[in-house]
């Protein structure tokens, strides 16, 4: 099973921010945290990735708190292209990923 | 960026056939793997490959399927006799171990109907 919750949908004005929240209590030291989107029946596409630290790239921010239970992506400005499920993950760099159900991303105009 | 590439894109097959799905991972990727999903179900993972033996499968994983890496370039899944719940979309996944900063980076995918 999944070792992490999302809710379920959640909506975003274009051009705005979209802040995705994620709990993975029971994460443990070695394990990252992994975020993932899927646009219809597409193939998951990477969206980044930490451990510890927060991070930041071309796509989007992960914040991670220090306790490292719960994380956060945002999505500095969501355009309708950004419309899709999002998958928060934890696992270690060398093992298999284990989807959720994910959230579900609606971005209106 | 790199990209996995998967082939076909579409498969048609009735039930009993056997079918073999093909993907092309990332050249300098050494971990490879097979995911599912069923129309409107969660992402399932079926196996993973490294060091040319499976390193661990799932429950679904059972004595119909299996992978092979017949080249240098070239992941195989096969269903020796396919079942109508077989129907599914099918993702390729490769993977460096972290090394790099794209993750796991997975195919567009093979939509298999058994009909």
């Amino acid at each position: 099973d999944a070792k992490t919750t999302q809710p379920t949908s959640m909506d975003c004005a274009e051009g705005r921010a979209a802040n995705l929240p994620c709990n993975h209590s029971t994460i443990s030291g070695n394990e990252y945290v992994y975020w993932y989107r899927q646009i219809h029946s597409q193939g998951p596409q990477y969206i980044i990735h930490g451990l510890k630290n927060n991070e930041t790239n071309e796509m989007a921010s992960l914040i991670i708190t220090e306790d490292r239970k719960s994380s956060t992506l945002i999505l500095p400005h969501a355009t309708l292209r950004d419309t899709a499920v999002y998958y928060c993950i934890v696992s270690h760099n060398t093992d298999k990923l284990i989807f959720g159900t994910g959230t579900r991303l609606q971005v209106f105009p | 960026e790199p990209e996995v590439t998967q082939t076909p894109s579409h498969q048609v097959t009735q039930m009993g056939q056997e079918v073999i799905l093909r993907c092309v991972p990332i050249s300098n990727h050494l971990y490879f793997y097979w995911y599912r999903q069923i129309l409107g179900q969660k992402v399932e993972f079926l196996v993973s490959f490294y060091n040319n033996e499976i390193s661990e499968k799932s429950e679904i994983f059972d004595d119909q399927f299996s992978v092979e890496r017949p080249d240098g370039s070239n992941f195989t899944l096969k269903i020796r006799s396919t079942k109508l719940e077989d129907s599914a979309m099918y993702f390729c996944a490769s993977s460096d171990q972290g090394r790099s900063n794209y993750g796991y980076t997975f195919g567009s995918g093979t939509r298999l109907t058994v009909v």
